[in-house]
């Protein structure tokens, strides 16, 4: 298995404010997602990040809220933008270390606004 | 349209007790079914089952999958205050993109 990195584990931001998420595997993998949970709530994909293009959104998710980078194989972001407290969730990702296998997610963020 | 479905969706049950959690889906092209532990934040993987009838078996975990009747379960035997956390079923999306469906969860307490 890998190691996967999330960082930062938790913050607490103001309204208005962005926010960047870090995700680092020890390895290089193929497929990286980005999935959000809500207070309660179970996990629903945000987008796929796709190393050196766009990343594909999923309905109800867009670009200008949620810009996502992978600029290589072990590497990726997840910025949340223009914070509100509908924002606040846990923030994961997830890496397919071997094609159609099972995805291993990072530790998570919790992200809090005030 | 994809979905999971677990039941019970909480249960609290004592040390030593056996557990049973349910997930059924509907998925139009199926490759796999996934349980996974979350105790904070992080959902840690436990089983992927593809074939219907074969038992995957981990210490004092194990599941099995039914293609046919479109459910799996996961029982827990034995079970210890350690055992405690919200699982997890989960299918890939028929879009072939990658993208897990998830159920919502089944909360388990083990009490002492």
């Amino acid at each position: 298995s890998a190691v996967i990195s999330q960082k930062p584990s938790r913050d607490i931001c103001q309204r208005g404010t962005s926010l960047t998420i870090q995700c680092q595997v020890d390895s290089q993998v193929t497929m990286m997602f980005w999935y959000r949970q809500q207070p309660g709530q179970s996990l629903t994909l945000i987008a796929t990040a796709n190393q050196g293009s766009e990343a594909t959104y999923e309905s109800g998710f867009v670009i200008d809220k949620f810009p996502i980078s992978r600029p290589n194989l072990t590497f990726s972001t997840l910025t949340v933008s223009n914070m509100s407290p509908e924002d606040s969730s846990i923030y994961l990702c997830s890496v397919e270390l071997t094609g159609r296998g099972p995805q291993h997610f990072g530790d998570g963020t919790r992200l809090s606004i005030l | 349209e994809d979905k999971v479905v677990q039941s019970p969706l909480s249960l609290v049950v004592h040390e030593g007790d056996t557990v049973t959690l349910n997930c059924s889906y509907e998925v139009t092209n199926f490759r796999s079914l996934l349980w996974y532990k979350q105790e904070k934040k992080a959902p840690t993987f436990l089983f992927m089952l593809t074939s219907s009838g074969i038992e995957k078996k981990s210490g004092r975990l194990s599941s099995i999958l039914d293609k046919k009747e479109l459910f799996s379960i996961l029982n827990i035997t034995a079970t210890q205050t350690g055992d405690s956390a919200i699982y997890l079923c989960a299918v890939p999306g028929s879009g072939n993109t990658g993208k897990l469906i998830f159920g919502q969860g089944t909360t388990l307490q083990v009490k002492p």
